[in-house]
């Protein structure tokens, strides 16, 4: 059975701290990786998809790292904003690619 | 381009009755995806469809639950005899293929009393 896990499970940081949370996943299964942002009553927002040990991508001041070798992904977040109060949601593909198995995410507080 | 589309999103039903909710992808998507948030857990898989065809059904409990996407119309995630332990948040994805990354919508919350 694949199990994604996040942490910190929530992080409360001030505004223009720089953060990171970590995803953890079975090395042995691995297709791609799948970042997500929730903002609390809306629709999660993809951010990212990595699927090479290596990769890097970044959007704005969001920027991610995958390590498929020992089955990591680092999400980075530089000088946090109000605005990216959020749950940052980490999935892995299937083999098959029918299905993200999701973890419980990580709920990011920045306060002004 | 309207994103992936839920409807309602709130429904409440009682103990016994049926549950229909719609998911209309973005377009020119031909494959959907159920998930369920169940309260205090993660997003759970229930299944996938490509148009009209189920190609996964692994994540869906096998009675009373049934998913389905014609040719024509939004996919339907069908719930018969609702019980309490259904109460849940139900969100559909969709993608262009298979594998690529996968667009939600906004959800369609039960509450079965």
């Amino acid at each position: 059975i694949l199990n994604v896990e996040q942490s910190p499970q929530s992080l409360h940081v001030q505004e223009g701290d720089s953060t990171n949370f970590t995803c953890s996943f079975p090395s042995s299964n691995f297709y791609a990786l799948h970042w997500y942002r929730w903002e609390t009553a809306k629709s999660p927002e993809a951010l990212f998809v990595m699927t090479l040990n290596g990769d890097e991508k970044k959007k704005g001041r969001i920027s991610a790292t995958l390590n498929t070798k020992e089955g990591y992904s680092y999400l980075y977040i530089k000088g946090s904003q109000p605005e990216d109060s959020a749950t940052y949601l980490c999935a892995l593909g299937n083999q098959a690619g029918t299905a993200l198995i999701f973890g419980k995410g990580t709920t990011l507080s920045v306060s002004s | 381009n309207a994103g992936v589309m839920q409807n309602p999103r709130h429904l409440v039903r009682r103990r016994g009755q049926e549950a229909r909710l719609r998911c209309s992808p973005m377009k020119g998507h031909s494959h959907v995806y159920w998930y369920r948030q169940l309260p205090e857990e993660g997003l759970k898989f229930m299944v996938y469809l490509q148009k009209e065809n189920i190609i996964d059904e692994s994540g869906m409990p096998k009675e009373r639950f049934s998913a389905e996407f014609p040719k024509e119309g939004p996919s339907i995630l069908r719930i018969q005899q609702v019980v309490r332990g259904d109460s849940a948040a139900y969100f559909c994805a969709s993608s262009p293929r298979r594998e690529e990354t996968q667009y939600f919508g906004p959800g369609t919350r039960l509450l079965v009393l």
